[in-house]
């Protein structure tokens, strides 16, 4: 099973930033939280991961609280192409991934 | 940018017939990967694979499955003995080798679509 739990839909404004939270308050200390996409019809997309520290790139950021129980995906801008599921995922390194049911992210114009 | 790719994009088939999903991972990726997503339900892991041989499997990855890594670059998933209920979107992805800071983020490919009728 999953070990993170997610909103199961969120609207968020073209042009705004969308804030994806996942809570994971089991988390040990060796795992990573993943976050991956699925737009429609398509493959799993890896977005970001991170440990401890926030993390950025030229996706997204990813905001892990110091007691690392949530974490929250953030889309600076997001755009109609930004729409699909969200996976929260917390992983050893290495290993499977488990997909929960995610969030579906629906960008409105 | 370099991406995984499967064939075919779409499969269909008899029940009871065998059928072959190939993928070709990235080309210095080293663990390799197959999952499946059911219409309208959650992607489930089939199968990891490194080092030419299975390094865990799913109990969904029965004996009607098979991987095989039979040249440098393809990746295959091979179903012996179709059901109706292995219709789904298979999904292969493959990483890189881990180590360092971990990491090993997975790429997944655009999935075949299998039809067994």
């Amino acid at each position: 099973d999953a070990k993170t739990t997610q909103p199961p839909s969120m609207d968020c404004a073209e042009g705004r930033a969308a804030n994806l939270p996942c809570n994971h308050s089991t988390i040990s200390g060796n795992e990573y939280v993943y976050w991956y996409r699925q737009i429609h019809s398509q493959g799993p997309q890896y977005i970001i991961h991170g440990l401890k520290n926030n993390e950025t790139n030229e996706m997204a950021s990813l905001i892990i609280t110091e007691d690392r129980k949530s974490s929250t995906l953030i889309l600076p801008h997001a755009t109609l192409r930004d729409t699909a599921v969200y996976y929260c995922i917390v992983r050893v390194a290495g290993d499977k991934i488990i997909f929960g049911k995610g969030t579906r992210l629906h960008i409105l114009p | 940018e370099p991406e995984v790719t499967q064939t075919p994009s779409h499969q269909v088939t008899q029940m009871g017939q065998e059928v072959i999903l190939r993928c070709v991972p990235i080309s210095n990726h080293l663990y390799f990967y197959w999952y499946r997503q059911i219409l309208g339900q959650k992607v489930e892991f089939l199968v990891s694979f490194y080092n030419n041989e299975i390094s865990e499997k799913s109990e969904i990855f029965d004996d009607q499955f098979s991987v095989e890594r039979p040249d440098g670059s393809n990746f295959t998933l091979k179903i012996r003995s179709t059901k109706l209920e292995d219709s789904a979107m298979y999904f292969c992805a493959s990483s890189p080798s881990f180590g360092l800071a971990g990491g090993n983020e997975q790429f997944f490919g655009p999935g075949t679509r299998l039809t067994v009728l």
